[in-house]
């Protein structure tokens, strides 16, 4: 059974840094490329990042370029999103997804909460 | 504002046919495949449709997918309450090189 857990969410405060994880398991990890994706309170589905299986290829939504870094370590099948200088309005669920290329993004994490806030 | 344009909300009543619009332009729908994803309250997204019109697995039949020109559509018939959920499109965007959703549509079974 495929599982991915996120972690490392809490409570930041305006212009501090915070580092997510993705734990995967149930299917070999380097094979698929995986994505970041959150939503505010209330809102609707925003793409944060993306990073192919080897992690040779990273692409990244311009609200976060520049200040979020998506990498993974396939040896411990995790997904990582570093983010700094966070903004209240990076506040959101955000959420791990596994994609399967033209087959869709087929399992979703059950999301870490990220409240940036004084 | 979303780059993929979907009504907020739509309704219908068990039985009906309710139909989800989701429209974009050349650099997104236009050229590449649209997937949906359902997400029923308080829980995670699941995906629905892929590869625009191909149901994801144990997503039964009355769920359909199309795409004409740089609009896509999602249709349910048979509405059953359980359907109640927020319903997204998502597609590559070729101009953006990103991917993007749409705002979502609340369905409401009456």
């Amino acid at each position: 059974e495929v599982l991915l857990v996120e972690s490392g969410g809490g409570v930041v405060q305006p212009g501090g840094s915070l580092r997510l994880s993705c734990a995967a398991s149930g299917f070999t990890f380097d094979d698929y490329a995986m994505h970041w994706v959150r939503q505010a309170p209330g809102k609707g589905l925003e793409w944060v990042s993306f990073v192919t299986g080897n992690g040779d290829a990273t692409y990244y939504a311009e609200s976060v370029k520049g200040r979020f870094t998506i990498s993974r370590d396939n040896s411990k099948n995790s997904l990582y999103l570093q983010m700094n200088s966070l903004r209240t309005e990076d506040t959101a669920l955000y959420y791990c997804a596994k994609d399967r290329g033209s087959s869709g993004w087929t399992h979703w994490g059950q999301g870490t909460l990220v409240t940036v806030s004084s | 504002q979303s780059v993929l344009t979907q009504p907020p909300s739509a309704s219908g009543t068990p039985g009906q046919t309710v139909t989800i619009s989701c429209s974009g332009s050349n650099s997104n729908i236009g050229r590449n495949i649209v997937n949906w994803y359902q997400q029923l309250p308080g829980t995670a997204p699941t995906l629905l449709i892929y590869s625009t019109n191909q149901r994801s697995s144990g997503v039964p039949d009355r769920f359909s997918g199309s795409k004409s020109g740089t609009s896509a559509s999602l249709a349910i018939s048979g509405l059953q309450s359980e359907d109640e959920a927020d319903y997204y499109c998502s597609a590559w965007d070729d101009s953006l090189n990103a991917w993007v959703f749409g705002g979502g549509t609340k369905l409401t079974v009456l």
